[in-house]
């Protein structure tokens, strides 16, 4: 496809279950990243991966949370042991660019992750 | 917490109107500021972007204003339209990869 792909796009997980979600970047996009958001907010960083290789993990709240891009293409974004607060919505994004912080991100739809 | 505070949360105008939204930033080492549209169920888009060597970018209807020594910058959406009613983020960029974004201006524009 022409944009970022994401799935699910809806997830319902019990607390205390794993999930994991899927970011289909741009062909050929270099930089791709995971931020979240919650409820009425903007978006906030979680992690940044330049290739296959995870520069930058520093916004993953706990490590419960773990992302892979393992042939620097598709990325997985793992939760482990869900929580309440872990209800948001998951943004992948990625550029052309390395770094891409100072070029446009392209989001995709983002997965919306609600944790009973 | 918002590296960058933004506002008002949301606003109302009418078409043909200005809506205009601001933002601040405290971190000097910011270096680019993008802002981003957002529709219901969709993901951000690029809207508009300045660097602080710049006090003012125009693309169409939409204007940036920069105001480095007082760390603001606003977004200005001239003749608004229904098609314009969506939220929008303010952000700013360090570390060349990490953007911060504010928390978003809620626009609706009334026909």
């Amino acid at each position: 496809g022409a944009g970022v792909s994401q799935s699910p796009r809806y997830k319902v997980a019990k607390r205390g279950q794993d999930v994991a979600l899927r970011c289909d970047p741009i062909s050929g996009h270099v930089s791709l990243f995971w931020y979240q958001q919650a409820l009425g907010q903007g978006p906030e960083f979680l992690t940044y991966f330049q290739n296959e290789a995870q520069l930058d993990k520093s916004g993953l709240p706990s490590d419960r949370f773990f992302a892979e891009r393992p042939e620097g293409s598709v990325s997985t974004l793992k939760i482990q042991r869900t929580q309440q607060e872990d209800s948001a919505v998951y943004l992948c994004a990625s550029s052309p660019r390395t770094g891409g912080g100072t070029g446009e991100l392209f989001f995709g739809e983002g997965s919306r992750l609600t944790v009973l | 917490q918002q590296q960058v505070k933004q506002s008002p949360q949301s606003l109302i105008v009418q078409k043909g109107g200005i809506s205009i939204i601001n933002c601040a930033y405290e971190n000097t080492a910011f270096d680019y500021f993008p802002w981003y549209q957002q529709f219901p169920g969709k993901g951000p888009a690029l809207l508009i972007a300045i660097r602080p060597d710049v006090s003012e970018k125009k693309e169409g209807r939409f204007t940036i204003s920069f105001n480095k020594s007082a760390k603001q910058f606003s977004l200005h959406i001239m003749d608004s339209q229904p098609g314009d009613s969506a939220t929008y983020f303010c952000a700013a960029n360090f570390n060349d990869y990490k953007l911060s974004f504010g928390a978003g201006t809620t626009v609706t524009v009334r026909a």
